[in-house]
């Protein structure tokens, strides 16, 4: 069964440096999201992306966070400067229309220190 | 107030038993999706629906929308059961999920 793809599974970084997180989405998927979800909170949309631009965001994904897709399968959220809030568990999803189930990937657990 | 309501927040039952875990919310929806999180932190979408009932294996979700209540049903729970619930309603205006605290299961052998 297809599935998205998240590198890397766990990512140790010290506050103020640039993190990038990749997720390669099912190939004939055209909606991408990213979410997260802090230890022990619920899941927070931050940022969904259709067409090569982003479609919605939440106030979470403010101008420290970025998404990207370089080159046509990766999906790649940045954030600029790291703070230690931003510690959590990152999931990348995607689906073929709005309308469709979602399929996540098993997410990178970013750890600020 | 939560737009997305679980109970129970936590449930502890004997392998075997019958579980049913459920979701209200508030909002307007197109569908509601069931998703499974492993004490990993994977997450597993089970069902999504919109209306009356789907069934897969064991596990059964209804949804009243008229209600704003859906159930998800465990028949004959096991241990590998264990995980956390979650019930995402997907907001009819943007279609985007809101995500409710979820329920975290413990099946006993």
């Amino acid at each position: 069964e297809p599935e998205v793809t998240q590198t890397p599974s766990h990512q140790v970084t010290q506050m103020g440096q640039e993190v990038i997180l990749r997720c390669v989405p099912i190939s004939n998927h055209l909606y991408f999201y990213w979410y997260r979800q802090i230890l022990g909170q619920k899941v927070e949309f931050l940022v969904s992306f259709y067409n090569n631009e982003i479609s919605e965001k939440s106030e979470i994904f403010d101008d420290q966070f970025s998404v990207e897709r370089p080159d046509g399968s990766n999906f790649t959220l940045k954030i600029r400067s790291t703070k230690l809030e931003d510690s959590a568990m990152y999931f990348c999803a995607s689906n073929r229309e709005t309308a469709y189930g979602y399929t996540f990937g098993s997410g990178t657990r970013l750890t600020v220190v | 107030k939560n737009e997305v309501e679980q109970s129970p927040q936590n449930l502890t039952a004997q392998e075997g038993e019958f579980i049913t875990i459920n979701c209200s919310y508030s909002v307007g929806i197109s569908a509601l999706h069931w998703l499974q999180q492993h004490p990993g932190g994977g997450i597993v979408s089970l069902f999504m629906l919109s209306s009356g009932k789907k069934k897969h294996g064991r596990l059964i979700a209804t949804i009243n929308i008229q209600e704003k209540h859906s159930s998800l049903h465990i028949t004959a729970s096991h241990p590998r059961d264990s995980a956390v619930y979650i019930c995402a309603p997907r907001v009819d205006s943007n279609y985007q999920l809101i995500w409710g605290a979820g329920t975290k299961l413990i099946i006993k052998p």
